[in-house]
C-alpha cells in the first residue's frame, strides 16, 4: 500500500465545475504539499498545509489531521487548469523531502 | 519561472554510457533535492543536499551519485545506463532542510536511454 494515496486516479469535468481531489497518507507528517504538473511537464508548488484550509484564488486546500486527510478543490474550473495534481507529503523525521501521490490527472473541457 | 536551472533539457544516450545532470537553486536556497519521475514508479525522492553536505537519501541507487558544491550548484551522476533508468529527473530547492519549507521545482530533464 503507497504511503499517500489520491483518489480520482483520472477526473474530467465540464469548465465551471467544482472540483475536488482527495489524498489520504498513512505516515504522521510535517506538511502536506499539493503540487500542480503541467503537461508541459513542470511542477508547481500550490500549496503548503499542516492544519486548517488555505486559499489562492480559485484553489482551496484543507486537511484534516485526525482523519490523515487532505482535499483540493477548484472553483469555476477552467480549461487552462488541466493538469495532474499532486499529493506529497514531509513524513515526520524528514528533512524536507517529499513522499508523492501517484497524482490525479484533470481535464476540463470548455 | 520557479528560479530553478536545469541543464540539459534532455538528454539520449545508450545503455552503459554516464550522464551528468546539473541544477542550479534558486539565489538563497541552500537545499536541493532530486526527484525521479518514471511512468512506472512515479514520483521518487532519491537525495537531498543542505549547503554542500548529503542530508538525506531515498531510493537511488548505487549506479548514481550526487554531489553540491561551494557554489551551491547540484550534480546527478548517472552510471551504467540501463533502460529503465530512462524518466524524468527533477531537481528543486529550498531555504532549509526543513519540512515546512516550500520546495520550487526546476523544469526536468528528460532522459532517454536506448
Amino acid at each position: 500500500k503507497n504511503e499517500v494515496e489520491q483518489s480520482p486516479q483520472n477526473l474530467t469535468a465540464q469548465e465551471g465545475e467544482f472540483i475536488t481531489i482527495n489524498c489520504s497518507y498513512s505516515v504522521g507528517i510535517s506538511a502536506l504539499h499539493w503540487l500542480q504538473q503541467h503537461p508541459g511537464g513542470g511542477i508547481v508548488s500550490l500549496f503548503m498545509l499542516s492544519s486548517g484550509k488555505k486559499k489562492h484564488g480559485r484553489l482551496i486546500a484543507t486537511i484534516n489531521i485526525q482523519e490523515k486527510h487532505s482535499s483540493l478543490h477548484i472553483t469555476a474550473s477552467h480549461p487552462r487548469d488541466s493538469a495532474v495534481y499532486i499529493c506529497a507529503v514531509t513524513d515526520g523525521g524528514s528533512q524536507g523531502n517529499l513522499i508523492f501521490g501517484k497524482g490525479t490527472k484533470l481535464s476540463v473541457k470548455p | 519561472d520557479s528560479g530553478v536551472t536545469q541543464t540539459p533539457k534532455h538528454l539520449i544516450t545508450a545503455t552503459g554510457q554516464r550522464v551528468t545532470l546539473r541544477c542550479s537553486p534558486r539565489s538563497g536556497d541552500l537545499s536541493v533535492y532530486w526527484y525521479q519521475q518514471s511512468l512506472d514508479q512515479g514520483l521518487q525522492f532519491l537525495i537531498q543536499y543542505y549547503n554542500g553536505e548529503e542530508r538525506a537519501k531515498g531510493n537511488i541507487l548505487e549506479r548514481f551519485s550526487a554531489q553540491q558544491f561551494p557554489d551551491l550548484h547540484s550534480e546527478l551522476n548517472l552510471s551504467s545506463l540501463e533502460l529503465g533508468d530512462s524518466a524524468l529527473y527533477f531537481c528543486a530547492s529550498s531555504v532549509g532542510p526543513s519540512s515546512f519549507a516550500t520546495q520550487y521545482f526546476g523544469p526536468g530533464t528528460r532522459l532517454l536511454v536506448l
